[in-house]
């Protein structure tokens, strides 16, 4: 069965410290998709990233950073010089082998980032 | 433009009662779903559409009905409403070109 944890409920971080949000994620399938929402305090669920079950490279977007280890079924998001903005709860989020765009999406519980200023 | 809306975007209701919650897309989108989040749990699949007519069955989906008639609209139906369903309700699109999901800006549902 998938199953996806979020083992940190909530961290808290002064402006620009780094902070790494963790994801551990079981699953059979030998193909599979990894996501990562951003949901701010308004409550939309925002889309950063997406990566494949076959593709281990880590992923820079600015002052996001994203680190896939299939070995240790890790998909670890890490925020670099973290702003007040960034607070927000993340979701990491597992789905299994897509076809033709369906997603059945198994979500961890979230963790909540609260940046101080 | 969205491109997915939810209606309503708050509800009380009394146990006991139906309640309807519609989604409603302009994308295309030939799949569409139905999440509820809860606190310590995440988003939870309820039901989703690959087609008009065309509905399954989700991780929690006693107590939840769905229905599609048309390709932009998907219904979800509490039959007799309880506490614990009170929730934030999310729609999902997906789609040719899309890759994850958009969602919809949810449904803070209240039982009382």
């Amino acid at each position: 069965a998938q199953k996806v944890t979020q083992a940190q409920t909530e961290i808290s971080v002064v402006e620009k410290e780094d902070v790494t949000l963790d994801c551990v994620y079981e699953t059979r399938d030998t193909t599979y998709y990894l996501f990562w929402y951003k949901q701010p305090p308004s409550g939309e669920l925002v889309f950063l990233i997406r990566r494949n079950s076959f593709d281990e490279q880590n992923e820079i977007s600015g002052r996001y950073s994203w680190n896939f280890q299939k070995s240790t079924s890790s998909f670890n998001f890490t925020i670099t010089a973290s702003q007040v903005v960034d607070s927000a709860v993340y979701f990491c989020a597992l789905s299994e082998a897509v076809w033709d765009n369906f997603n059945k999406f198994y979500f961890g519980s979230g963790t909540k980032l609260n940046v101080k200023p | 433009d969205a491109g997915i809306t939810q209606s309503p975007r708050h509800k009380v209701t009394e146990t006991g009662t139906p309640v309807t919650l519609r989604c409603h897309q302009t994308e295309n989108h030939r799949y569409m779903y139905w999440y509820r989040q809860d606190p310590g749990h995440g988003l939870r699949l309820i039901h989703y559409s690959y087609g008009v007519k065309d509905t399954d069955k989700g991780e929690v989906s006693d107590g939840y009905s769905v229905s599609r008639s048309k390709t932009e609209d998907f219904l979800l139906t509490l039959e007799s409403a309880t506490s614990s369903q009170t929730s934030v309700y999310f729609c999902a699109i997906s789609g040719q070109g899309n890759y994850g999901y958009t969602f919809g800006s949810g449904t803070r549902l209240t039982v009382v």
